[in-house]
C-alpha cells in the first residue's frame, strides 16, 4: 500500500526557518517525480515545487522561488522541504504528492494527509 | 487569483448531471493535459479524471471529463449526496509548472 506521511509542521515567527519531511513507503520510490502541493486557511490548492527521480531536476512556483529548496533522498525514501524567509501567506497545510509521468500523461496518483505550517509573530 | 479559472460554486439535486467549467489559455490547457481532484471536507484531494477523460480505479463511471481547446469540463452525472466535496482542475504549463483552478464548491440539495 502506498503512503505518504508528512511531518515538520508547526508555528514558526515570519523570517524564520521550517523543514518538512515526507516519508514514503509501498512503492520504488526512487522512480518517481514527488511535489509538494500546499493549500492556504479555507483556499484552493496551490503546487509548490517538485523533484526528478534523481534530484537533478527542480522546480519551484515563482512565490517560492529562492526561498524554498526540495530535495529527496532515495536512501532514505523520504523528500523534503527546505522554507527559509517565511513569510504570512506561506500559511497553508501542506502536502507531498507522488507523481505518475509518462508520455502525455502527468498526475498526482497519491496524496499524504498533509502537515500544517503557521507563519505568525 | 488562480491561472485556471473555475466557478466558486456548483449545485444539483440527487440523480441530476452537473458539469463544472475550467478556463485556461493556449500555455497550459491548450497544450497540455488536464487532470482533476476531488477534495472531500477535511481530507487530501483525491485523483479523479486524469489526461482529459481517464479514470482512476475505484472512480465511478458517472465522472467523466473532456477539453476543447483551452477549456475542461468535469460532468456528474447520477448526482449523489457523497459527491459534495470541492473540485479542482489542474494543468501543466508549459513553464513545466503545476497550475491549478481556483476550486468549485459542489453542494447537493
Amino acid at each position: 500500500e502506498v503512503q505518504l506521511v508528512e511531518s515538520g509542521g508547526g508555528l514558526v515567527q515570519p523570517g524564520g526557518s521550517l523543514r518538512l519531511s515526507c516519508a514514503a513507503s509501498g512503492f520504488t520510490f526512487s522512480s518517481y517525480w514527488m511535489s509538494w502541493v500546499r493549500q492556504a486557511p479555507g483556499k484552493g490548492l496551490e503546487w509548490v515545487a517538485n523533484i526528478r527521480p534523481d534530484g537533478s531536476e527542480k522546480y519551484y512556483v515563482d512565490s517560492v522561488e529562492g526561498r524554498f529548496t526540495i530535495s529527496r533522498d532515495n536512501t532514505k525514501n523520504s523528500l523534503y522541504l527546505q522554507m527559509n524567509s517565511l513569510r504570512a501567506g506561506d500559511t497553508a497545510v501542506y502536502y507531498c504528492a507522488r507523481e505518475v509521468t509518462m508520455i502525455a500523461v502527468d498526475y498526482f496518483d497519491y496524496w499524504g494527509q498533509g502537515t500544517l505550517v503557521t507563519v505568525s509573530s | 487569483q488562480s491561472v485556471l479559472t473555475q466557478p466558486p460554486s456548483a449545485s444539483g439535486t440527487p440523480g441530476q448531471r452537473v458539469t463544472i467549467s475550467c478556463s485556461g489559455s493556449s500555455s497550459n490547457i491548450g497544450s497540455n493535459i488536464v487532470n482533476w481532484y476531488q477534495q472531500l471536507p477535511g481530507t487530501a484531494p483525491k485523483l479523479l479524471i486524469y489526461s482529459h477523460n481517464q479514470r482512476p480505479s475505484g472512480v465511478p463511471d458517472r465522472f467523466s471529463g473532456s477539453k476543447s481547446g483551452t477549456s475542461a469540463s468535469l460532468a456528474i452525472s447520477g448526482l449523489q449526496s457523497e459527491d459534495e466535496a470541492d473540485y479542482y482542475c489542474a494543468a501543466w504549463d508549459d513553464s513545466l509548472k503545476v497550475v491549478f483552478g481556483g476550486g468549485t464548491k459542489l453542494t447537493v440539495l
